[in-house]
């Protein structure tokens, strides 16, 4: 139980694209999803949290404009990357938690954005 | 063998050791705390928790000990395996209604045949 999905698992795209990466809870409900990005070597930084219905909150210093998150059903969050450089090439990886949890997160196998 | 989970160290061990990786959280409030590994290219699996009121708990061949004195976790990994060699995180969550987690910096942990 509790598996999260990530679509695409990689994916290439041209500079000034935008790209859309979903997340998506397979086996249970999500009232709340996180979006991480992962650089080579580095640590999960928090992109933003996404609750179910409402606006995400997104920590300081991520643009809201250029990382749009949706979470419009309990089992789905989408993250676009609008208009993409190569400095968003990275790892985007998200989590779910379940209703009920105090705190446990479940997360996906993560998505690797190449921006050319 | 140990390490200080800083600057992505590499903790480099052999079969059938035990292991013992280190994490020094910054927030006094944190009231959960998990560690978490993570293979290259996949996302993290949850390995084992422990809340603030405990300082000991113990998992299939894994241990977590934490001491909030010093604001210090480690993760102790008995009878270390091949298929245990990954980066390890741990994490903590400062409580409240956002419950976001903070990740440390990780520990490549190699495993010496």
């Amino acid at each position: 139980g509790a598996v999260v999905s990530q679509h695409p698992s990689r994916v290439i795209c041209k500079s000034g694209t935008s790209v859309k990466i979903e997340c998506r809870s397979l086996d249970f409900q999500a009232t709340t999803m996180f979006w991480y990005r992962q650089f080579p070597k580095k640590s999960l930084m928090l992109m933003a949290t996404s609750n179910e219905g409402s606006k995400a909150t997104y920590e300081q210093g991520v643009e809201k404009d250029k990382f749009l998150i949706n979470h419009a059903s309990l089992t789905l969050s989408t993250l676009t990357v609008t208009s993409a450089h190569p400095e968003d090439s990275s790892f985007y990886i998200c989590s779910a938690r379940e209703r009920a949890s105090q705190g446990e997160q479940y997360f996906g196998p993560g998505t690797r954005l190449t921006v050319t | 063998g140990e390490s200080v989970g800083l600057h992505l160290p590499t903790l480099s061990v052999q079969e059938g050791d035990n292991s013992i990786i280190n994490c020094a959280y910054s927030n006094s409030a944190s009231d959960y705390f998990i560690w978490y590994k993570q293979e290259s290219g996949k996302g993290p699996q949850f390995i084992i928790d422990i809340r603030s009121n405990m300082d000991k708990r113990q998992g299939q061949r894994v241990t977590v000990l934490l001491n909030k004195t010093v604001k210090h976790l480690s993760l102790q990994i008995a009878a270390t395996q091949p298929g245990d060699s990954a980066v390890y995180f741990c994490a903590e969550n400062t409580g409240g209604g956002g419950n976001k987690l903070t990740f440390g910096t990780g520990t490549q942990l190699k495993v010496e045949l």
